[in-house]
């Protein structure tokens, strides 16, 4: 069974250049988490999906941060525009439903350099 | 609210020695409790877990982590150290009505020849 798969692993960008990065669950899991892991500390949650819904976003810099889940399968998760502190590794993670059990599959994540 | 402490971001043993990765967590009702391990370039992979059955909990690669209320505490341990176990080790809580996953600050695993 495939595992969870992000891309791109790797991006280099500019400051204030923007950039997205897909998600493509594992097949049947109705929970989809986007973390973000800045280096040396454990991963802090973005935004949380059940199905299409956003259910947790609290988390989440509106104001240069977006994500969607259309058909409640992948998702993208886009920043415009990046700034220097963004630079971090972005996990994306599923389960087949809420984090009570909290066996969340992660993927590889993708990491990000603002230059 | 809820959190957890990982003492020590560093920890080095020898090979065949004992492994101890301390946590404490902070809930204010029953927690899940959770070890995460992170090799170098990939995702997180579930050690194992506690939910609210046995106190000791036994989980992939020889590990075990023992819940204990009294002390607030999820330490892991693994009696004898082998160099593929480097790697970071995540300690993480969820508990509250939202069940939240909440992560520790991770502790890296060196393992010396």
């Amino acid at each position: 069974e495939a595992g969870v798969v992000q891309s791109p692993r790797y991006k280099i960008i500019e400051k204030k250049q923007p950039v997205a990065f897909w998600c493509n669950p594992i097949s049947g899991h109705n929970t989809l988490y986007w973390y973000l892991q800045n280096l040396g500390q454990g991963p802090e949650l973005l935004i949380r999906y059940e199905n299409e819904e956003a259910v947790d976003d609290s988390q989440l810099p509106k104001d240069r941060f977006s994500a969607e889940r259309l058909k409640g399968v992948d998702s993208t998760l886009k920043i415009q525009p990046a700034e220097l502190g963004d630079s971090a590794v972005y996990l994306c993670a599923s389960s087949l439903s809420g984090p009570d059990t909290g066996e969340l599959f992660f993927g590889e994540g993708s990491r990000l350099t603002v230059l | 609210a809820q959190s957890v402490t990982q003492l020590g971001s560093h920890v080095s043993v020898s090979e065949g020695a004992l492994v101890l990765l301390r946590c404490n967590y902070s809930s204010s009702v029953p927690p899940y409790l959770f070890w995460y391990v992170q090799y170098p370039n990939q995702g997180l992979q579930l050690l194992l877990k506690y939910t609210s059955a046995a106190t000791l909990v036994k989980g992939i690669n020889g590990f075990e982590a023992e819940f204990k209320k009294s002390e607030t505490s999820f330490h892991l341990t693994k009696p004898s150290a082998h160099m593929s176990d480097a790697a970071e080790y995540f300690c993480a809580v969820s508990s509250g009505s939202a069940r939240q996953l909440t992560f520790g600050s991770g502790t890296q695993l060196t393992v010396l020849p």
